[in-house]
């Protein structure tokens, strides 16, 4: 069975640190992992990754995939009060000839001031 | 371009009524997906299309859900009847299938079943 799993569950830190959240998969015919943060609404899209160690980058935000040991990690920099959500981990695999998002239970993210 | 549009936002109904939640999704897109969002589960795939065709509803929970897409620009999850454990977010999410594109979601309905 198709599974992505998130670690940690839940990340209290102060602003000004730096933080390292962690996904790994286990899915047939992966084709893409990506990264979600979400407030209170709809998860909004952070980053998409196909090939392994090529560090996407985008202000504070930083990921990267490892398709051998079949992990990614999210990092932020210099973390805000406005980074606390809860950041998604997803993966895209082929199934029944079409692709489907699997999704982890996701990091809870609190960054205190 | 309109995101994808899902109503109501919000949703209260007494256990043992019928519950509808509709979706747009985005123009051009051919893969849907309804989602189902609890503290306790996460984020769980219920079911999705490409091309308007049931792919995958293994996820649908019971037979009290079902799910429809009639066109490409309209898809309904109902639930008949709804039961409190049935309370979450649902959310609606669509993408170009083979194109390498990310998911995009809909703000979701609430529903909370008394």
């Amino acid at each position: 069975e198709d599974k992505v799993v998130q670690s940690p569950l839940s990340l209290v830190v102060h602003e000004g640190d730096t933080v390292t959240l962690n996904c790994s998969y286990e899915v047939t015919n992966f084709r893409s992992l990506l990264w979600y943060k979400q407030e209170k609404k709809a998860p909004t899209f952070l980053f998409m990754l196909t090939s392994s160690g090529i560090e996407k980058k985008s202000g504070r935000l930083s990921s990267i995939l490892d398709k051998k040991e079949l992990f990614s990690i999210l990092n932020i920099t210099a973390t805000q009060t406005g980074d606390s959500a809860i950041y998604l981990c997803a993966v895209e695999a082929l199934s029944s000839g079409t692709y489907k998002y699997i999704f982890g239970t996701g990091t809870r993210l609190k960054v205190l001031a | 371009d309109a995101g994808v549009i899902q109503s109501p936002r919000h949703e209260v109904t007494e256990m043992g009524q019928e519950v509808t939640l509709r979706c747009k999704p985005i123009s051009g897109h051919n893969s849907l997906f309804w989602y189902r969002q609890t503290m306790m589960r996460g984020l769980e795939l219920l079911i999705y299309f490409n091309n308007n065709v049931p792919i995958d509803d293994s996820g649908m929970p019971e037979d009290r859900f079902s799910a429809k897409m009639p066109n490409a620009s309209f898809s309904t999850l109902k639930i008949q009847p709804s039961e409190p454990r049935d309370s979450a977010v649902y959310f609606c999410a669509s993408s170009f299938a083979f194109n390498r594109s990310p998911l995009h979601f809909g703000n979701g309905t609430r529903l909370t079943v008394t």
